[in-house]
């Protein structure tokens, strides 16, 4: 199975700072990369597939970048609605796998 | 727009069994796979199982194969989740989601208890 390693595990950060969390993958898995956003008590909702592409609706202060192993998602103005647990999932081979999520938290 | 319910959780003994479904609307149902995701309390997402838009092919994560079984009925637009045996490391949150690589949307999700 592919190994999906994010980090930080949380952090945390003030309204309108620039985030970027991290995405490992154990072996290439070329762009199958997507980002998810889950709030408390909510179900996970998908900001970013294919590495780089903005699910429809979702605000243009997110981007993603990144191939073969190495990824980021990046927040460039942390707003308050973005308080949330964020966790990377390969799409490259079944079992899709899914890292262990980054809380971001409000400083 | 798209809407995914899901039904049938609770409480379970183990060694017990509990079929969830998941009701779909807004979209051309048989067109597409749709997949289960679990989340134990207080834990990160893991993938259950995955069923072909025709129900032909069907995947399963190790953790859950040979107790677990996915199902769809195209004519109804439900997509289910047939679980026996179930031990406590069952216990999560169910999402049925549209898609099997990519999961988009899901569903509110339910709550399969194990315990005695």
């Amino acid at each position: 199975d592919i190994q999906m390693t994010q980090s930080p595990s949380s952090l945390s950060a003030s309204v309108g700072v620039r985030v970027t969390i991290t995405c490992r993958a154990s072996q290439s898995i070329t762009n199958y990369l997507n980002w998810y956003q889950q709030k408390p008590g909510k179900a996970p909702k998908l900001l970013i597939y294919a590495a780089s592409s903005l699910q429809s609706g979702v605000p243009s202060r997110f981007s993603g970048s990144g191939s073969g192993t190495d990824f980021t998602l990046t927040i460039s103005s942390l707003q308050p609605e973005d308080f949330a647990t964020y966790y990377c999932q390969q799409s490259y081979n079944t079992p899709q796998t899914f890292g262990r999520g980054t809380k971001v938290e409000i400083k | 727009e798209v809407h995914l319910l899901e039904s049938g959780g609770g409480l379970v003994q183990p060694g017990g069994s509990l079929r969830l479904s998941c009701a779909a609307s807004g979209f051309t149902f048989s067109s597409y796979a749709m997949s289960w995701v679990r989340q134990a309390p207080g834990k990160g997402l893991e993938w259950v199982s995955s069923i072909s838009g025709s129900g032909g092919r069907t995947f399963y994560a190790d953790s859950v194969k040979g107790r677990i079984t996915i199902s769809r009925d195209n004519s109804k637009n439900t997509l289910d989740l047939q679980m026996n045996s179930l031990r406590g490391e069952d216990t999560a949150v169910y999402y049925c989601a549209k898609g099997e690589g990519v999961f988009d949307p899901w569903g509110q999700g339910i709550l399969v208890t194990v315990s005695s």
